[in-house]
Protein backbone atom coordinates (compact mmCIF):
# COMPACT_ATOMS: atom_id res chain seq x y z
CA UNK A 1 0.00 0.00 0.00
CA UNK A 2 1.02 3.77 -0.14
CA UNK A 3 3.22 4.92 2.89
CA UNK A 4 5.55 7.85 3.58
CA UNK A 5 8.63 7.45 5.72
CA UNK A 6 10.02 10.27 7.36
CA UNK A 7 13.27 11.07 9.15
CA UNK A 8 12.82 10.62 13.28
CA UNK A 9 12.99 13.39 15.09
CA UNK A 10 13.51 15.33 16.56
CA UNK A 11 16.09 18.30 14.84
CA UNK A 12 17.45 20.69 16.38
CA UNK A 13 19.58 23.24 15.06
CA UNK A 14 21.46 26.99 15.71
CA UNK A 15 19.59 29.68 13.65
CA UNK A 16 20.89 30.53 10.26
CA UNK A 17 21.86 26.36 9.98
CA UNK A 18 21.12 24.73 7.12
CA UNK A 19 18.09 22.23 6.99
CA UNK A 20 17.28 18.71 5.49
CA UNK A 21 14.47 16.69 6.50
CA UNK A 22 14.41 13.32 4.60
CA UNK A 23 11.04 11.74 3.21
CA UNK A 24 11.15 8.83 1.22
CA UNK A 25 7.35 7.43 0.06
CA UNK A 26 5.96 3.76 -1.36
CA UNK A 27 3.17 4.05 -3.77
CA UNK A 28 1.57 3.45 -7.41
CA UNK A 29 1.06 5.41 -10.35
CA UNK A 30 2.94 8.95 -9.29
CA UNK A 31 0.80 10.63 -6.49
CA UNK A 32 1.11 14.27 -5.43
CA UNK A 33 3.20 15.28 -2.87
CA UNK A 34 3.09 17.89 0.10
CA UNK A 35 4.78 19.11 2.87
CA UNK A 36 2.77 20.33 5.91
CA UNK A 37 3.99 22.01 8.92
CA UNK A 38 2.11 22.45 12.18
CA UNK A 39 2.98 25.45 14.95
CA UNK A 40 2.68 24.68 18.33
CA UNK A 41 -0.86 24.54 19.36
CA UNK A 42 -1.87 24.98 15.35
CA UNK A 43 -3.63 22.62 13.00
CA UNK A 44 -1.72 21.68 10.26
CA UNK A 45 -1.26 24.27 7.30
CA UNK A 46 0.59 23.23 3.59
CA UNK A 47 3.99 24.66 3.48
CA UNK A 48 4.23 23.31 -0.71
CA UNK A 49 3.76 21.10 -3.00
CA UNK A 50 4.76 18.92 -6.14
CA UNK A 51 2.42 17.27 -8.30
CA UNK A 52 4.73 15.15 -10.88
CA UNK A 53 8.03 14.17 -11.30
CA UNK A 54 11.19 16.62 -11.07
CA UNK A 55 8.86 19.30 -9.75
CA UNK A 56 10.13 21.60 -7.01
CA UNK A 57 7.79 22.54 -4.61
CA UNK A 58 8.73 26.13 -2.65
CA UNK A 59 7.64 28.47 -0.39
CA UNK A 60 9.04 30.71 2.69
CA UNK A 61 12.65 29.52 1.79
CA UNK A 62 11.75 25.77 2.00
CA UNK A 63 11.99 23.50 -1.27
CA UNK A 64 11.11 19.91 -1.75
CA UNK A 65 11.93 18.22 -5.71
CA UNK A 66 9.79 15.36 -6.39
CA UNK A 67 12.48 12.59 -7.04
CA UNK A 68 10.90 9.66 -8.78
CA UNK A 69 13.66 7.49 -9.12
CA UNK A 70 14.52 8.05 -5.71
CA UNK A 71 10.90 7.79 -4.48
CA UNK A 72 11.90 11.14 -2.31
CA UNK A 73 10.74 14.25 -1.51
CA UNK A 74 13.09 15.84 1.20
CA UNK A 75 12.44 19.43 2.61
CA UNK A 76 15.42 22.26 2.88
CA UNK A 77 15.96 24.89 3.33
CA UNK A 78 19.34 27.37 3.70
CA UNK A 79 18.89 29.14 6.43
CA UNK A 80 16.39 28.22 9.73
CA UNK A 81 15.13 31.03 11.97
CA UNK A 82 13.21 30.49 15.31
CA UNK A 83 10.29 31.16 14.11
CA UNK A 84 10.63 27.94 12.12
CA UNK A 85 10.35 25.70 14.91
CA UNK A 86 7.31 23.35 14.43
CA UNK A 87 6.25 19.76 13.52
CA UNK A 88 6.91 18.66 9.78
CA UNK A 89 4.99 16.67 7.52
CA UNK A 90 5.66 14.89 4.82
CA UNK A 91 2.45 13.07 2.85
CA UNK A 92 1.43 12.17 -0.52
CA UNK A 93 -2.01 11.76 -2.34
CA UNK A 94 -3.52 8.68 -2.36
CA UNK A 95 -6.74 7.03 -4.05
CA UNK A 96 -10.06 7.95 -2.84
CA UNK A 97 -8.92 12.30 -2.24
CA UNK A 98 -7.02 10.78 0.95
CA UNK A 99 -3.39 11.98 2.25
CA UNK A 100 -1.61 9.89 3.48
CA UNK A 101 0.89 11.49 6.32
CA UNK A 102 4.47 10.50 7.64
CA UNK A 103 5.12 10.31 10.93
CA UNK A 104 5.85 13.95 11.55
CA UNK A 105 9.84 15.47 12.36
CA UNK A 106 9.78 18.22 15.25
CA UNK A 107 12.32 20.92 14.04
CA UNK A 108 13.47 23.09 17.19
CA UNK A 109 15.69 26.32 16.33
CA UNK A 110 17.91 27.62 18.78
CA UNK A 111 19.01 31.43 18.39
CA UNK B 1 -12.99 34.71 8.37
CA UNK B 2 -11.90 31.23 9.73
CA UNK B 3 -12.24 29.12 6.60
CA UNK B 4 -12.04 25.71 8.92
CA UNK B 5 -13.74 26.35 12.47
CA UNK B 6 -14.04 23.19 15.21
CA UNK B 7 -15.92 23.45 18.62
CA UNK B 8 -14.60 23.17 21.29
CA UNK B 9 -11.19 24.05 21.48
CA UNK B 10 -10.61 22.04 24.40
CA UNK B 11 -12.94 19.54 25.74
CA UNK B 12 -12.34 17.52 29.20
CA UNK B 13 -14.58 14.76 29.95
CA UNK B 14 -15.37 11.50 32.35
CA UNK B 15 -14.97 8.09 30.92
CA UNK B 16 -18.38 6.74 29.98
CA UNK B 17 -19.45 10.20 28.58
CA UNK B 18 -20.76 11.06 25.06
CA UNK B 19 -19.61 14.12 23.27
CA UNK B 20 -19.79 16.00 20.06
CA UNK B 21 -16.73 18.57 18.32
CA UNK B 22 -18.63 21.01 15.41
CA UNK B 23 -16.80 21.65 12.28
CA UNK B 24 -17.33 24.26 9.53
CA UNK B 25 -15.83 25.34 6.61
CA UNK B 26 -16.49 28.04 4.70
CA UNK B 27 -14.75 27.27 1.16
CA UNK B 28 -17.00 25.89 -0.76
CA UNK B 29 -15.14 22.29 -0.59
CA UNK B 30 -17.02 19.31 -1.64
CA UNK B 31 -14.85 17.20 0.87
CA UNK B 32 -14.33 17.43 4.50
CA UNK B 33 -12.48 14.77 6.77
CA UNK B 34 -11.48 14.01 10.43
CA UNK B 35 -8.29 12.78 11.71
CA UNK B 36 -6.76 11.82 14.96
CA UNK B 37 -3.52 13.35 16.35
CA UNK B 38 -1.96 10.92 19.04
CA UNK B 39 0.33 12.03 21.50
CA UNK B 40 3.42 11.60 19.17
CA UNK B 41 1.41 13.37 16.71
CA UNK B 42 0.75 10.59 14.45
CA UNK B 43 -1.47 11.78 12.04
CA UNK B 44 -4.21 8.64 11.44
CA UNK B 45 -7.74 9.78 8.90
CA UNK B 46 -11.01 8.29 10.57
CA UNK B 47 -13.51 9.24 8.48
CA UNK B 48 -14.14 11.61 4.97
CA UNK B 49 -17.47 13.00 3.86
CA UNK B 50 -17.59 13.96 0.01
CA UNK B 51 -21.44 16.10 -0.33
CA UNK B 52 -22.59 14.10 2.45
CA UNK B 53 -21.69 11.12 1.73
CA UNK B 54 -19.54 8.94 3.52
CA UNK B 55 -16.13 7.74 1.29
CA UNK B 56 -13.64 6.74 4.00
CA UNK B 57 -14.77 4.63 7.28
CA UNK B 58 -11.15 3.90 8.76
CA UNK B 59 -11.03 1.17 11.17
CA UNK B 60 -12.48 3.36 14.18
CA UNK B 61 -14.56 1.86 17.19
CA UNK B 62 -18.23 1.87 16.40
CA UNK B 63 -18.31 4.60 19.29
CA UNK B 64 -17.93 7.38 17.00
CA UNK B 65 -20.10 8.15 14.61
CA UNK B 66 -19.50 11.32 12.19
CA UNK B 67 -22.76 12.91 10.80
CA UNK B 68 -22.98 15.45 8.11
CA UNK B 69 -26.04 17.81 7.65
CA UNK B 70 -24.46 19.42 4.50
CA UNK B 71 -21.23 20.03 2.58
CA UNK B 72 -19.91 22.77 5.05
CA UNK B 73 -20.77 20.34 8.09
CA UNK B 74 -18.97 17.85 9.91
CA UNK B 75 -19.49 16.68 12.94
CA UNK B 76 -17.84 13.83 15.63
CA UNK B 77 -20.22 12.01 18.04
CA UNK B 78 -18.12 10.19 20.40
CA UNK B 79 -19.88 8.01 22.51
CA UNK B 80 -19.14 5.74 25.78
CA UNK B 81 -15.78 7.63 25.97
CA UNK B 82 -12.28 5.39 27.35
CA UNK B 83 -9.05 6.94 28.35
CA UNK B 84 -7.67 6.20 24.80
CA UNK B 85 -9.71 8.66 22.70
CA UNK B 86 -7.21 11.18 24.47
CA UNK B 87 -6.16 12.83 21.70
CA UNK B 88 -6.17 16.17 19.16
CA UNK B 89 -8.68 15.36 16.32
CA UNK B 90 -8.38 17.61 13.22
CA UNK B 91 -11.00 18.63 10.79
CA UNK B 92 -10.22 19.41 7.46
CA UNK B 93 -11.73 20.19 3.98
CA UNK B 94 -10.68 20.40 0.59
CA UNK B 95 -11.79 20.18 -2.82
CA UNK B 96 -9.76 17.59 -4.62
CA UNK B 97 -6.77 16.14 -2.30
CA UNK B 98 -4.12 17.02 -5.59
CA UNK B 99 -4.81 20.42 -4.23
CA UNK B 100 -3.94 20.05 -0.65
CA UNK B 101 -5.80 20.30 3.09
CA UNK B 102 -7.40 23.14 4.76
CA UNK B 103 -7.24 22.04 8.76
CA UNK B 104 -8.80 23.31 11.54
CA UNK B 105 -6.71 24.34 14.75
CA UNK B 106 -7.89 21.18 16.46
CA UNK B 107 -9.98 20.11 19.69
CA UNK B 108 -7.95 18.56 22.44
CA UNK B 109 -10.07 15.71 23.97
CA UNK B 110 -9.07 15.10 27.67
CA UNK B 111 -10.67 11.95 29.16
CA UNK B 112 -10.25 11.56 32.63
Amino acid sequence: GNSVTQMEGPVTLSEEAFLTINCTYTATGYPSLFWYVQYPGEGLQLLLKATKADDKGSNKGFEATYRKETTSFHLEKGSVQVSDSAVYFCALETSGSRLTFGEGTQLTVNP
Amino acid sequence: DTAVSQTPKYLVTQMGNDKSIKCEQNLGHDTMYWYKQDSKKFLKIMFSYNNKELIINETVPNRFSPKSPDKAHLNLHINSLELGDSAVYFCASSQTAFWGYTFGSGTRLTVV
